[in-house]
C-alpha cells in the first residue's frame, strides 16, 4: 500500500524559509527493483489551480518550476523514506495547500509520467 | 516550458450527459506524456488517465482520453453525480518542467 504524508509548519512569517517533509511508504525511491519513481511537490492557493513546484527522481535528478527555481531546493533520504522541500523568502502569495505525490516514470514495461499517489496535503499560511 | 490551456473553464451539464474537456499544449507533447486528474473540493487530485489514453488503476471505463501532438481530450461518456469536480491536465517532457493546465470545472 502506497501512502504519502506531508508535514511542516502551518504558519510562517513573510521572508522566512518554509521546510516541508514528505514521508512515504510502499515504495523505495531507489534504483532497486523494476520501478523508476520520483516524488514531486505541487501547491494550490485557496480556490485556485494546481501549481507544480519540484520533483526529485530515483537517480537524484531534480527539476524545478522555472518561476520558483531560485527559491526552491529538494532533497531525499531514502533510508528514512522522506523527501524535503525548502522554499525561501516566503510571501503571503505563497499561502496554500502543499501536496507531495509520487511520480511514476516507469513500471513493468510501461511509461507513465504521472503523479499516481498523492498525500492529503498540508495548508500553509504566510502571515505576520 | 510548455503551457497548457484547458477549455471550457466551466462545463454545466446534467447527470447522464456526455462531457468533453479539451487540453491544448503550446508545443508538441512528445510520446503523448499527457495525464488527466480529477479533484473534488477538500481532496487531493486523483490520477484518471496517463499517456493521453490509458486509464489508471480503478478508474471506470466511462472516462476516456484521446489526442496527440498538441490537442488532447478527456471524455466522460455518461456523467455520474460523483463526477462533478475540477479536471486538470498535466504534461511531462524530458528536460522540461512539469506543468498543469488551469483546470475545467464540471458543474451541475
Amino acid at each position: 500500500q502506497i501512502t504519502l504524508k506531508e508535514s511542516g509548519p502551518t504558519l510562517v512569517k513573510p521572508t522566512q524559509t518554509l521546510t516541508l517533509t514528505c514521508t512515504f511508504s510502499g515504495f523505495s525511491l531507489t534504483a532497486n527493483g523494476g520501478n523508476r519513481e520520483g516524488v514531486g511537490w505541487i501547491r494550490q492557493p485557496p480556490g485556485k489551480a494546481l501549481e507544480w513546484l519540484a520533483l526529485i527522481s530515483w537517480d537524484d535528478g531534480k527539476r524545478f518550476s522555472p518561476s520558483l527555481k531560485n527559491r526552491l531546493s529538494i532533497t531525499k533520504d531514502t533510508s528514512k523514506k522522506q523527501v524535503v522541500l525548502s522554499m525561501t523568502n516566503m510571501d503571503p502569495l505563497d499561502t496554500g495547500t502543499y501536496y507531495c505525490a509520487r511520480f511514476l516514470f516507469y513500471s513493468s514495461g510501461t511509461y507513465y509520467m504521472a503523479h499516481d499517489f498523492w498525500g492529503q496535503g498540508t495548508l500553509v499560511t504566510v502571515s505576520s | 516550458e510548455i503551457v497548457l490551456t484547458q477549455s471550457p473553464g466551466t462545463l454545466s451539464l446534467s447527470p447522464g450527459e456526455r462531457a468533453t474537456l479539451s487540453c491544448r499544449a503550446s508545443q508538441t507533447v512528445t510520446n503523448n506524456y499527457l495525464a488527466w486528474y480529477q479533484q473534488k473540493p477538500g481532496h487531493a487530485p486523483r490520477l484518471l488517465i496517463y499517456r493521453a489514453s490509458s486509464r489508471a488503476t480503478g478508474i471506470p471505463d466511462r472516462f476516456s482520453g484521446s489526442g496527440s501532438g498538441t490537442d488532447f481530450t478527456l471524455t466522460i461518456s455518461r456523467l455520474e453525480p460523483e463526477d462533478f469536480a475540477v479536471y486538470y491536465c498535466q504534461h511531462y517532457g524530458s528536460g522540461l518542467p512539469i506543468t498543469f493546465g488551469p483546470g475545467t470545472k464540471v458543474d451541475i
